[in-house]
């Protein structure tokens, strides 16, 4: 069973440049989430997806972009990168708010 | 708006107890968590509090005041590997998880 598992695992992009975070889980779970995490700021929610074609914004959309075409899967774009978005992402599902699984992270810097 | 406030480091003996506080001031209550997360690794579920008083489970208990805006983690019997951050969190709503900052533990022999 491996959970929610996120790629890359590191990336380095140049400002301006766009990618996407991908994630993916397999407990067929409604809800999706994404999180960044910075020093002393802790885990601010980015977007979330409580099912296949429904998405919102969470604290700090802006920079982001996200859809849900399947239960499995959650990626997230950045379409411009800036330095302001070098952060670790961690991907998050769970069948209720109650339990949260995250993916084991993505670190991101912006040059 | 929403605020979590936890402290920032803590440290501890092994075998010792520890309490780590969480106050919150946010605009609903859909419950109250705490997660713990390793250095370089994701946060994993520690326990969840809907209504007030005491859970426990194993060395790990929380607690809730819905009145009071509080709540603390308590680790008894620490052990070196419970050095690590243990992050707060509140639903306000339906969907929406807030964290606090997080408590760096420091467990030392």
């Amino acid at each position: 069973n491996a959970g929610v598992t996120q790629t890359p695992k590191f990336q380095v992009l140049k400002t301006g440049q766009s990618m996407t975070l991908q994630c993916a889980q397999d407990m067929n779970h409604e809800y999706m989430s994404w999180y960044r995490q910075d020093p002393g700021m802790g885990l601010r929610l980015i977007h979330y997806s409580v099912g296949a074609g429904i998405t919102d914004q969470g604290e700090v959309p802006n920079g982001y972009n996200v859809s849900r075409s399947t239960t499995e899967d959650f990626p997230l774009r950045l379409l411009s990168a800036a330095p302001s978005q070098t952060s670790v992402y961690f991907c998050a599902s769970s069948s209720s708010l109650e339990k949260l699984f995250f993916g084991s992270g993505t670190q991101l810097s912006v040059l | 708006g929403q605020n979590i406030d936890q402290p920032t480091e803590m440290t501890a003996t092994e075998g010792a107890i520890v309490q780590i506080n969480c106050t919150y001031q946010t605009s609903g209550f859909n419950g109250l968590f705490w997660y713990q997360q390793h250095a370089g690794e994701a946060p994993t579920f520690l326990s969840y509090n809907v209504l007030d008083g005491l859970e426990e489970k194993g060395r790990f208990s929380s607690f809730l005041s819905r009145s009071k805006g509080y709540s603390y983690l308590l680790l008894k019997e620490l052990q070196m590997k419970d050095s690590a951050s243990y992050l707060c969190a509140v639903s306000p709503w339906d969907n929406k998880l807030i964290f606090g900052a997080g408590t760096r533990l420091a467990v030392h022999p």
